[in-house]
């Protein structure tokens, strides 16, 4: 079985400073890896994905994480935090032979402050 | 090329009253699913479906029926509504295996509270 566990329910940062939010999980077989991001009442929107190849990927709006699978870790980075940064930020698993099925973690709150 | 599209964005429901959660995609994809999302919970899928006619449960399916009957539609039916279904759900859809990097396209949420 998939799992997902993202370590920090709320995480605040300064404006400018490096946004970090963790995200380890558990696969028997190789996952295929999101970042999706939530914005106050809207549906998700998808950051990020690992599925093979480079294991940093580059995502929009300046997000990057990077796939560890010794550490069976994908966290997710970003330079520096803007203002709109600001949402709650889901990350999930797959197993491309499981219908689309995606497991996710509890979510991390991103408060950005001025 | 609307994407997923979910109906009602919001709805409350009394107790025990039956509805349907409309979820449809004009992408032709195969993979279609539900989710809902609780506080502190994530996203926990509901049930899912492989292609027309093939539907299969999820992590949490008690209280919810679907159907495919077509490629485009995915109905989520609550039975009989009771207020621990209040929540957000999300239809969900994936082309098959190896176009577009598996990418699940996700609809905008409808609004469920069941008093």
């Amino acid at each position: 079985a998939q799992s997902v566990t993202q370590l920090g329910s709320h995480v605040s940062v300064s404006e400018g400073a490096l946004v970090l939010l963790r995200c380890n999980y558990s696969s028997s077989v190789p996952p295929y890896l999101f970042w999706y991001v939530q914005y106050p009442n809207q549906g998700l929107q998808l950051l990020l994905k690992y599925t093979t190849g480079a294991t940093l990927v580059k995502g929009i709006n300046g997000f990057e994480a990077e796939f560890k699978k010794s550490e069976t870790s994908f966290h997710l980075t970003k330079p520096s935090a803007h203002m709109s940064d600001a949402a709650e930020y889901f990350c999930a698993v797959s197993d491309n032979n499981q219908g689309g099925k995606l497991i996710f973690g509890q979510g991390t709150e991103l408060s950005v402050k001025p | 090329n609307a994407g997923v599209t979910q109906t009602p964005k919001f709805q409350v429901l009394k107790t025990g009253q039956s509805m349907t959660l409309q979820c449809a995609q004009d992408m032709n994809h195969e993979y279609m699913s539900w989710y809902r999302q609780d506080p502190g919970m994530g996203l926990r899928l509901i049930h899912y479906s492989v292609g027309a006619g093939i539907t299969d449960q999820g992590e949490v399916p008690n209280g919810y029926n679907v159907s495919r009957s077509t490629t485009e539609d995915f109905p989520l039916r609550l039975l009989s509504a009771a207020p621990s279904q209040t929540s957000v759900y999300f239809c969900a859809s994936r082309p098959p295996s190896g176009y577009s990097g598996n990418t699940i396209y996700f609809g905008e949420g409808s609004w469920l509270t069941v008093v």
